[in-house]
């Protein structure tokens, strides 16, 4: 079985809906992070979380807010959907600061 | 904040070397990673480097010069399989900052 899993791996949505995407892990790490990935601009940080008390902005965290359930569960939401959020979304884990990034398998998202 | 810069796309062939650069510009340092992300795909962890000096994984090996802000990965004997984005990140403790990539692509 996957250590991070996410759900969807797929989702077309119109604008204006609201989306919850979903991260789980089973490596039993305290950090998680979301990360969204368009051609030609790399993966860029939406937002991580050291534990479950610990919420922090990335370098693009709006028009997404997150929520962090338990240690093994991180979710992702777009309140308002609108087009230039289509893209390809990636939950990470890892156990430090210096330690491996372990990246979920994607979800990718469009926005109609 | 975090600038990173490395090659758009590298092509090479079948069993040849090749190195891909990446240089960078940051207020912290915490070590420099290597990713492949093979098209569609979860990037995978190749290589870190916190020390100036090269690490040796196989095939892949990395190197680092902090005082230059420069690193390299060099892949050995390459295979049709080794098709893909390779990412360059560092940052601070908290969080990474990732380049764009560089897509290499091996031909026969």
């Amino acid at each position: 079985d996957a250590d991070v899993t996410q759900t969807p791996r797929n989702r077309i949505t119109k604008t204006g809906k609201r989306i919850m995407l979903e991260c789980s892990q089973t490596k039993g790490h305290d950090r998680m992070y979301w990360y969204r990935q368009d051609p030609g601009l790399g993966l860029r940080l939406i937002y991580y979380s050291f534990d479950v008390k610990d919420i922090n902005k990335g370098e693009i965290s709006d028009g997404y807010s997150v929520s962090r359930q338990a240690q093994a569960k991180f979710s992702l939401s777009l309140e308002s959907a609108i087009p230039n959020q289509t893209a390809l979304y990636f939950c990470a884990t890892s156990a430090g600061s210096t330690d491996t990034q372990y990246f979920g398998p994607g979800t990718r998202l469009t926005v109609l | 904040g975090q600038n990173i810069d490395q090659p758009t796309e590298m092509t090479a062939t079948e069993g040849a070397i090749v190195q891909i650069n990446c240089t960078y510009q940051t207020s912290g340092f915490n070590g420099l990673f290597w990713y492949q992300q093979h098209a569609g795909e979860a990037p995978t962890f190749l290589s870190y480097n916190v020390l100036d000096g090269l690490e040796e994984k196989g095939r892949f090996s990395s190197f680092l010069s902090r005082s230059k802000g420069y690193s390299y990965l060099l892949l050995k004997e390459l295979q049709m399989k080794d098709s893909a984005s390779y990412l360059c990140a560092t940052g601070t403790a908290s969080k990474l900052t990732f380049g764009t990539g560089t897509r290499l692509q091996v031909t026969l």
